[in-house]
């Protein structure tokens, strides 16, 4: 039980479709941040928050869309996604955004764009 | 920017076997660094990590040591159990000025698996 939840476990969503993948933390965290681990490449970070502001996009395409309506749940709101999208999409909280802060990640969402 | 380099596996050993895992950075600034371990089917945990040079982390018989002058923090234990296995990573967070500030790097990871 690591305090972040992630839901869904499992996405199959086609190229045409919109879908919403949920994150939501029980830590009372100030930073929340989505990441993408595909296979056989490094965990690539996607966007990070701060007090519920954005901080971070990491040149992610805009068929990412990211929502933070307060500290506790984070969004990731999905469109017209193309097959090599399908990963496992971990978010991950930490009380700030210092470097000696530990990121406490979600069992993660695996998404399969058909 | 910043990176991080693990050797590269999958790693295979046998109960109680010594395990090592090696992992080297670069960074801008003055990083702190992690390990994190993922079971199958899971998300990531922390296993351990160290904020300066010379501190050494440990946690469930894991450790590593924070080495600054070989930019290095090796991961070892002395003897691996098949509940071990799993997929470990190592990551940086740099320091304040560094291009990594505030987020974690990670290595591309490594596989271990430990048979009986």
């Amino acid at each position: 039980e690591t305090g972040v939840t992630q839901t869904p476990r499992h996405l199959v969503m086609g190229m045409t479709n919109k879908k919403s993948l949920k994150c939501e933390q029980h830590l009372g965290h100030n930073a929340m941040y989505w990441y993408k681990q595909s296979a056989k490449k490094p965990l690539e970070l996607m966007f990070v928050y701060n007090f519920k502001e954005q901080t971070e996009n990491n040149s992610v395409p805009s068929r990412f869309s990211p929502e933070c309506p307060n500290s506790s749940h984070l969004f990731l709101h999905l469109h017209t996604l193309q097959p090599e999208d399908s990963a496992l999409y971990l978010c991950a909280s930490s009380q700030d955004r210092g470097s000696t802060d530990t990121q406490y990640f979600g069992p993660g969402t695996r998404l399969t764009v058909l | 920017g910043d990176s991080v380099t693990q050797m590269e596996g999958p790693v295979t050993l046998s109960e109680e076997a010594f395990l090592t895992i090696n992992c080297t950075y670069t960074a801008t600034g003055y990083p702190s660094l992690f390990w994190y371990v993922q079971y199958p089917g899971e998300g990531l945990q922390l296993l351990l990590k160290a904020t300066k040079a010379d501190d050494k982390g440990s946690n469930k018989g894991f450790e590593a040591t924070y080495r600054k002058e070989t930019t290095s923090f090796h991961l070892e234990k002395g003897s691996v159990q098949v509940s071990d296995s799993a997929v470990y990573f190592c990551a940086l967070s740099d320091g304040a000025g560094g291009t990594s500030y505030g987020k974690l790097t990670f290595g591309q990871g490594t596989i271990l698996t430990v048979h009986p």
